[in-house]
């Protein structure tokens, strides 16, 4: 089965600080996605990596980067957190998919981040 | 702008009713993904659909693609409590790697 992994169920942080998430794939998969969901916004793409030091924009990138240094580590940076980035962040792994695959993204179980 | 609109947000049903859910996307997408939230739990996937006319079946649940129509539809057999999570549709866009997400439907099974 594919594991995705998130560093930390619950993280509790303070304005201003810088934050680091962590996922971690075991599948070798090529892509990686970092999403946050909010009560009634579903889940909103921040950024997403399709290589080892690729990465690209989504709809919600602002305040937010990323690395991937290596393929199965991608890991998001809240560069100065503020409380409006309260959320839940899942990050999910795909395999490259063509126009007909039919693999979907894999989910980890999220990190629940409150920025106080 | 890519949208997906599912309709509707709340459902609640009794155990043994039958129900559809709807999934509407505004692009030519014809890949489409449902998948299955538990409360504080991650997403599950449940169902890829590839093409038009696709239709896959696991239980109570059976999806249904309509490209033209840019439609999709989660059908649930005669609930059991089981059942209940909110459930999203995301649709596969131009891309090869972004899906852009429904805002979920929560559904509650009552005894």
């Amino acid at each position: 089965d594919v594991k995705v992994t998130q560093s930390s169920r619950y993280l509790v942080k303070r304005t201003g600080e810088k934050v680091f998430l962590e996922c971690v794939q075991d599948m070798d998969h090529e892509n990686m996605f970092w999403y946050r969901q909010d009560p009634g916004l579903g889940l909103r793409l921040i950024y997403f990596s399709y290589d080892v030091k690729m990465k690209e924009k989504g709809d919600i990138p602002e305040g937010y980067s990323v690395s991937r240094e290596k393929k199965e580590r991608f890991s998001l940076i809240l560069e100065s957190a503020s409380t409006n980035q309260t959320s839940m962040y899942l990050c999910a792994s795909s395999l490259t998919i063509g126009r007909y695959s039919n693999q979907p993204q894999h989910f980890g179980d999220g990190t629940r981040l409150s920025i106080l | 702008e890519l949208k997906v609109e599912q309709n509707p947000l709340f459902l609640s049903m009794q155990e043994g009713k039958n129900y559809t859910i709807y999934c509407n996307y505004s692009t030519t997408s014809d890949r489409l993904y449902w998948y299955r939230q538990d409360p504080g739990k991650s997403l599950e996937s449940l169902f890829v659909l590839l093409s038009n006319g696709a239709v896959k079946q696991e239980g109570r649940l059976m999806a249904s693609l309509d490209t033209k129509a840019r439609l999709s539809t989660l059908h649930i057999t005669a609930a059991v409590h089981d059942l209940s999570a909110t459930y999203f549709c995301a649709e596969g866009g131009g891309s090869n790697y972004k899906l852009t997400f429904g805002k979920g439907t929560l559904l509650t099974v009552n005894p």
